[in-house]
């Protein structure tokens, strides 16, 4: 049962512009979300993350967005850079329990 | 600061074989966890654990459990192993939570014939 979904299995942006990433989850109780970044053959590294009590959270050129009513969030990175090009991973967690993680997007940016 | 390291990088198991992975966490830091990451079922968090407990379970059998130690290093053991068990097994490590910034280590590659 999936309950973290990044429906889009990639997305293709030129440098300079917005890259839109977005993630739907469908258990209430999720308390805390977080995206995560892989580059082939390394392992994820951890992005930003934010709380169910934010609908936003900055950092840099990474902001993520929280719509609790729609059991969704985004994650926007601008501008858009060559070296952004990899899988991002959104994951949301209830204490206690596994922290559950989307299949990724794959984010590509073209000169 | 030295990073995350997994050993060993690379195991051969057979079935119902068990095995045993370490990860020595980033000095100082107390939260370690463990993933599965396989091309069918992506990232699969596993567990996590504070100062030598079990905080946090993934949605894994029995046969995969784990511990840590007061210097916080951490193990896990797969018991009984199944040729699903072959997957990359990555541990990191945090301050105080998963939550936070967390240091991925590179993996130990685990086969299962």
């Amino acid at each position: 049962d999936q309950q973290v979904k990044q429906n889009s299995p990639s997305l293709s942006v030129q440098e300079g512009r917005i890259s839109i990433l977005n993630c739907d989850y469908t258990n209430s109780m999720f308390d805390y979300f977080l995206w995560y970044k892989k580059y082939p053959a390394e392992g994820p590294t951890f992005l930003i993350s934010i709380s169910s009590i934010k609908d936003k959270n900055e950092d840099g050129r990474f902001t993520v967005f929280l719509n609790k009513s729609a059991k969704h969030l985004s994650l926007h990175i601008v501008p858009s850079q060559p070296g952004d090009s990899a899988v991002y991973f959104c994951a949301a967690n209830v204490p206690g329990y596994a922290l559950n993680f989307g299949k990724g997007t794959s984010l590509l940016v073209t000169p | 600061k030295a990073g995350v390291t997994q050993t060993p990088r690379y195991l051969i198991k057979t079935r119902g074989q068990q095995v045993t992975l370490s990860c020595s966490p980033i000095s100082g830091h107390r939260s370690v966890s463990w993933y599965q990451q396989t091309p069918g079922q992506g990232l699969q968090f596993l567990f996590e654990y504070f100062s030598e407990t079990q905080r946090n379970k993934g949605n894994f059998p029995g046969r995969f459990s784990g511990r840590q130690f007061s210097n916080s290093r951490s193990e896990m053991n797969v018991s009984t192993l199944e040729l699903g068990d072959s997957a990359l097994y990555l541990c990191a490590s945090s301050l105080t939570s998963f939550r936070e910034t967390q240091y991925f280590g590179p993996g130990t590659r685990l086969l299962v014939l």
